[in-house]
């Protein structure tokens, strides 16, 4: 596609459930990255993958999150057993390899309740 | 010294003023530099990229870097309410990471 697709955009998720959030980056771009923004707050780095691996997974927040990326292309944020302070919007980017900056998508946006 | 640093703001300038937004960065970060404008509920949106000494314009906005003394800033002339946003600063950290500032939020007045 055009631009970096995220779903669900919205997620609202009872407290102690999996949730599952898909990145499809820009064609052809080979790194990825998920970031988290908690309300009023910058970005948190989480993961970056360059190709299908993940050279960097220092930034996930606890052994409840987990990602995975195949075929270069879709990525998956899953984080299980969430909390309420999991609630937050993870945006997903992608970009070519290199420091040419990156073309973030529309972020979902997940609420623990 | 945080590797990436904003003031958080919020900056007021009014319309059609000349808005500037500063970065400061640590040596940690290399030399490559990006300004990205977040709207309100919305995600982050790649506006300018600066790799070399001194300024680069690109329609109402230029960015300036300066190694020396370990600034990039962001100018916008003309300023319109629409330009009211979070800007972020983010540097290049070598391999693959990026590091961001908190962002710096801007306020037009019309």
């Amino acid at each position: 596609g055009a631009g970096v697709s995220q779903s669900p955009s919205n997620k609202v998720t009872e407290k102690g459930k999996d949730v599952e959030l898909r990145c499809d980056p820009i064609s052809g771009h080979t790194a990825l990255y998920w970031y988290r923004q908690s309300l009023g707050q910058g970005l948190e780095f989480l993961i970056y993958f360059q190709g299908n691996s993940a050279p960097d997974k220092s930034g996930l927040p606890s052994d409840r999150f987990s990602a995975e990326r195949t075929g270069g292309s879709v990525s998956t944020l899953t984080i299980q057993r969430t909390q309420q302070e999991d609630s937050a919007v993870y945006l997903c980017a992608s970009g070519p390899t290199g420091f040419y900056g990156y073309t973030f998508g529309s972020g979902t946006r997940l609420t623990v309740v | 010294q945080k590797e990436v640093e904003q003031n958080s703001g919020p900056l007021s300038v009014p319309e059609g003023a000349i808005a500037s937004l500063n970065c400061t960065y640590s040596d940690r970060v290399s030399q490559s530099f990006f300004w990205y404008r977040q709207y309100s509920g919305k995600s982050p949106e790649l506006i300018m990229s600066i790799y070399s000494n001194g300024d680069k314009e690109d329609g109402r906005f230029t960015a300036q870097l300066n190694k020396a003394s370990q600034y990039v800033s962001l100018l916008i002339r003309d300023s319109q309410p629409s330009d009211s946003a979070t800007y972020l600063c983010a540097a290049w950290a070598g391999t693959y990471k990026y590091i961001f500032g908190t962002g710096t939020r801007l306020k037009v007045l019309a």
